[in-house]
């Protein structure tokens, strides 16, 4: 699976879009893009994924580039429940009995 | 919606005891998995399980520690002897057939003493 590249942490206002962004340069025509996240010390959350087309769903936004050297994930209006840390990994279609390796992630903070 | 249940919530054992982690997988999901998270530090992969036997696993995953899936539901991991260093969330996760999205249960807080 390709390496990302985040930020450790970020800040947003509460109601503002937060724009976490992930780079994967040595991303290959058969990985996805995921994203998890972890609230405090709960089980990672699925949010998304993505090949290469942008997907939305009722948590977020993937927008991937069109290289896919790197994609943001966009949390459209923050709130201060979306604190949390939030993984983007990479990996092959169809491996889904392998491990999701997890990286240090991006710890989003939501401010009031 | 459906979710991935784990008990207990916290467990604390004393070093070399026995312990079971229990899973409740999401019903009809195909792939199980055990992944830990000591305190401060990156989620680890344990092991895989698939069709009853175990798809991959990684080097923390020794001799120490097995896995079961006694019956239609339930996924269990056991510590044979623990030591102070399993002290950790331990998180189970499932998907279903073909999929490549893991869902993750709240996790369980083992403390070794």
């Amino acid at each position: 699976d390709a390496k990302t590249t985040q930020p450790p942490s970020m800040d947003c206002a509460e109601g503002r879009a937060a724009n976490l962004p992930c780079n994967h340069s040595t991303i290959s025509g058969n990985e996805y893009v995921y994203w998890y996240r972890q609230i405090h010390s709960q089980g990672p959350q699925y949010i998304i994924h993505g090949l290469k087309n942008n997907e939305t769903n009722e948590m977020a936004s993937l927008i991937i580039t069109e290289d896919r050297k790197s994609s943001t994930l966009i949390l459209p209006h923050a709130t201060l429940r979306d604190t949390a840390v939030y993984y983007c990994i990479v990996r092959v279609a169809g491996t889904g009995r392998r491990a999701l390796t997890f990286g240090s992630g991006t710890r989003l903070q939501v401010q009031p | 919606e459906p979710e991935v249940t784990q008990t207990p919530s916290h467990q604390v054992t004393q070093m070399g005891q026995e312990v079971i982690l229990r899973c409740v997988p999401i019903s009809n999901h195909l792939y199980f998995y055990w992944y830990r998270q000591i305190l401060g530090q990156k989620v680890e992969f344990l092991v895989s399980f698939y069709n009853n036997e175990i798809s991959e696993k990684s080097e923390i995953f020794d001799d120490q520690f097995s896995v079961e899936r006694p019956d239609g539901s339930n996924f269990t991991l056991k510590i044979r002897s623990t030591k102070l260093e399993d002290s950790a969330m331990y998180f189970c996760a499932s998907s279903p057939a073909g999929g490549d999205t893991q869902y993750f249960g709240p996790g369980t807080r083992l403390t070794v003493l």
